[in-house]
């Protein structure tokens, strides 16, 4: 089992709609968690992180984070095109040294 | 956020050249930097941890004595690539964790080998 699995999409949502991006991770002893967003030709940028079970919100975006299920999501309300880009999701892996790993990202698609 | 430097953004350079990219974390204290490969298309490729004061730590499949590194201060890391080929040409993205753990990326360097 990879130790963090994302569909690569591209996932396709209407503008205004929400956006739900999901994650698994394998290392049950995990317990930080980002989503990062990454437009084409650029480098990855930190949307939000989530260490404790449940949701966190901060403004459009909602990072929700299962531990039981190793399980993590963002959702995306009132989509724009904007939008539009690769999202990687990262767990710092206790059992690799701490390091961050990425999963291989889900592009997504905003429709007009 | 915390912000996170690369200079240059772009370089290109002849065939058997090397080239030197330095990442800095502007804003905050950086006891570990990493650096990334990126390939059209494709995904992050970590490469190696930078740790200040001691050895980079280099992932499998990646050549140590082609990319080095230097972490020699907690603000600095530099990855040289020596004796470039066209085959290196790629994106070449750095990274430094803070103090909680979150990781911040710097904006990538371009690399173009003739």
């Amino acid at each position: 089992q990879k130790e963090v699995e994302q569909n690569s999409g591209p996932l396709s949502v209407p503008e205004g709609a929400i956006a739900s991006l999901n994650c698994t991770y394998s290392d049950r002893g995990s317990q930080s968690f980002f989503w990062y967003r990454q437009y084409s030709g650029k480098s990855p940028e930190l949307i939000m992180f989530i260490y404790s079970n449940g949701d966190k919100e901060d403004g459009r975006f909602t990072a929700q984070l299962n531990k039981a299920s190793q399980y993590v999501s963002l959702l995306i309300r009132d989509s724009q095109p904007s939008d539009s880009a690769t999202y990687l999701c990262a767990v710092i892996v206790k059992n690799r040294d701490d390091k961050i790993i990425f999963g291989k990202g889900t592009r997504l698609h905003i429709l007009p | 956020g915390a912000v996170v430097s690369q200079h240059p953004s772009r370089v290109i350079c002849k065939s058997g050249t090397s080239v030197k990219i330095e990442c800095r974390s502007l804003d905050f204290q950086a006891t570990t930097m990493f650096w990334y490969r990126q390939f059209p298309k494709q995904s992050l490729m970590l490469m190696a941890t930078s740790n200040e004061g001691s050895k980079a730590t280099y992932e499998q499949g990646v050549e140590k004595d082609k990319f080095l590194i230097n972490h020699a201060s907690l603000t600095l890391s530099t990855l040289t690539v020596t004796s470039a080929h066209p085959e290196d040409s790629s994106f070449y993205i750095c990274s430094a964790r803070e103090g909680g753990g979150t990781q911040y990326f710097g904006p990538g360097t371009r690399l173009l080998v003739l």
